[in-house]
């Protein structure tokens, strides 16, 4: 069955520094998501892309985030300038159609982030 | 206000039994999700219910949804030790902004063999 995948599991990273987290999305699939979640909390969206353009972000989403498909296949969540609550996984997500929430979302392992 | 608050927060049972998770939320929505984690996993699909309907089955899960209640509950036949994980319920919001996907804290079920 097809997977969405991300890159690294783990990822140290020291205050302040710049973080890239890649993610290759479902090969067909359409939309695309970012997810964090701080240890022990929910889920919390921070964007959604389709057609190469960011379809909507969250509150969390600001300045220090980008996003970005810079091939046929990956997708990507930079951070900035990371601050000590960036500490989170973050998980991306895919959808065939505009999947919103009428359809089910398929989500990668996640990419635990650590900012020392 | 918090959407998709689950109860209870943590649930212990032998296995064999019925694991019962509930949801609750304070908006209209059009449809309902209901995912599962695995330590350290992602999360994964279970059903989905929209909110013209009132109860949906797949397998050993039965989804209930009462949208005058603004509740949903996940009823886990049956447990095996394999269903130990996080569930969580997530909602699709009528008017929800720019959030597509509001999901609850969750409930940690551990299934003991």
């Amino acid at each position: 069955e097809p997977e969405v995948t991300q890159t690294p599991s783990h990822q140290v990273t020291q205050m302040g520094q710049e973080v890239i987290l890649r993610c290759v999305p479902i090969s067909n699939h359409l939309y695309f998501y970012w997810y964090r979640q701080i240890l022990g909390q929910k889920v919390e969206f921070l964007v959604s892309f389709y057609n190469n353009e960011i379809s909507e972000k969250s509150e969390i989403f600001d300045d220090q985030f980008s996003v970005e498909r810079p091939d046929g296949s990956n997708f990507t969540l930079k951070i900035r300038s990371t601050k000590l609550e960036d500490s989170a996984m973050y998980f991306c997500a895919s959808t065939p159609g505009q999947g919103r929430g009428n359809q089910p979302q398929h989500f990668g392992d996640g990419t635990r982030l650590s900012i020392l | 206000s918090q959407q998709g608050e689950e109860d209870p927060q943590a649930l212990s049972i032998q296995e064999g039994e019925n694991a019962t998770m509930n949801c609750s939320y304070k908006t209209s929505i059009n449809n309902l999700q209901w995912y599962r984690q695995n330590s350290g996993r992602g999360l994964v699909h279970l059903i989905l219910i929209r909110s013209n309907e009132r109860e949906k089955h797949s397998g050993r899960l039965r989804v209930t949804l009462d949208t005058s209640k603004k509740s949903s509950s996940l009823l886990i036949t049956a447990s095996r030790a394999a269903d130990t994980a996080s569930y969580f319920c997530a909602t699709d919001q009528v008017y929800s902004g720019n959030t597509p996907l509001v999901f609850g804290k969750g409930t940690r079920l551990s299934v003991i063999a």
